[in-house]
């Protein structure tokens, strides 16, 4: 069965930094190009960071560039999502995906 | 960056009646490739995404036939034709012709 687990969300100060992960089975993947998606609480889908499936290219929203870093270990089948300086705006359920196939999401509430 | 603009953002349809949603972009979708990057999600409560259409037209695995999907360079369409009461959600387009953008998201509910 194709399955995506994240995990790593809490609650974190503003300013504090989070490192989230996403476990991948079922596929090959390091043949799929991955991506980030958040959910702020009540809003609609917001993209956030996507790579390239040898880690080679990687692009962000705006608004989280210099702040989120997306990587990978295709060795571990495993999506990384660092994040920084993290803000109240940034609270969110935050789904890892492959377009057609999408994890149940990890929550990350940024509060003091 | 590429505005994806939904209509309407709230529906109220009759079990059996069709429903229809509009997506437009801000600029054409059509890729480089040939292939134009459209996809259609349905959200439902306290779920993911599940993705309905690709690239406009083809319907995923496992998704009835009573969705469908057309359109072509910056308007797209969402088209149920007869809504039955599992379809209640928030519907998202998706383009990923230039890094990607979701529409605002249609909420479907049943009269």
């Amino acid at each position: 069965e194709v399955q995506l687990v994240e995990s790593g969300g809490g609650l974190v100060q503003p300013g504090g930094s989070l490192r989230l992960s996403c476990a991948a089975s079922g596929f090959t993947f390091s043949s799929y190009w991955m991506k980030w998606v958040r959910q702020a609480p009540g809003k609609g889908l917001e993209w956030v960071a996507s790579i390239k499936q040898d880690g080679s290219e990687k692009y962000y929203v705006e608004s989280v560039k210099g702040r989120f870093t997306i990587s990978r270990d295709n060795a571990k089948n495993s999506l990384y999502l660092q994040m920084n300086s993290l803000r109240a705006e940034d609270t969110a359920v935050y789904y890892c995906a492959r377009w057609d196939v999408w994890g149940q999401g990890t929550t990350v509430t940024v509060s003091s | 960056d590429i505005v994806m603009t939904q209509t309407p953002l709230s529906l109220s349809v009759t079990p059996g009646q069709p429903a229809s949603i509009s997506c437009k972009s801000s600029q054409s979708l059509l890729h480089s490739s040939g292939k134009t990057y459209l996809y259609w999600y349905l959200q439902k409560p306290g779920q993911p995404p599940q993705l309905l259409i690709y690239e406009v037209s083809n319907r995923f695995s496992g998704v009835p036939d009573r969705f469908s999907g057309s359109g072509s360079g910056t308007d797209f369409t969402l088209k149920i034709s007869r809504v039955e009461a599992e379809d209640v959600g928030v519907y998202y387009c998706l383009q990923s012709t230039q890094l990607h953008s979701f529409g605002q998201g249609t909420k479907l509910e049943i009269k």
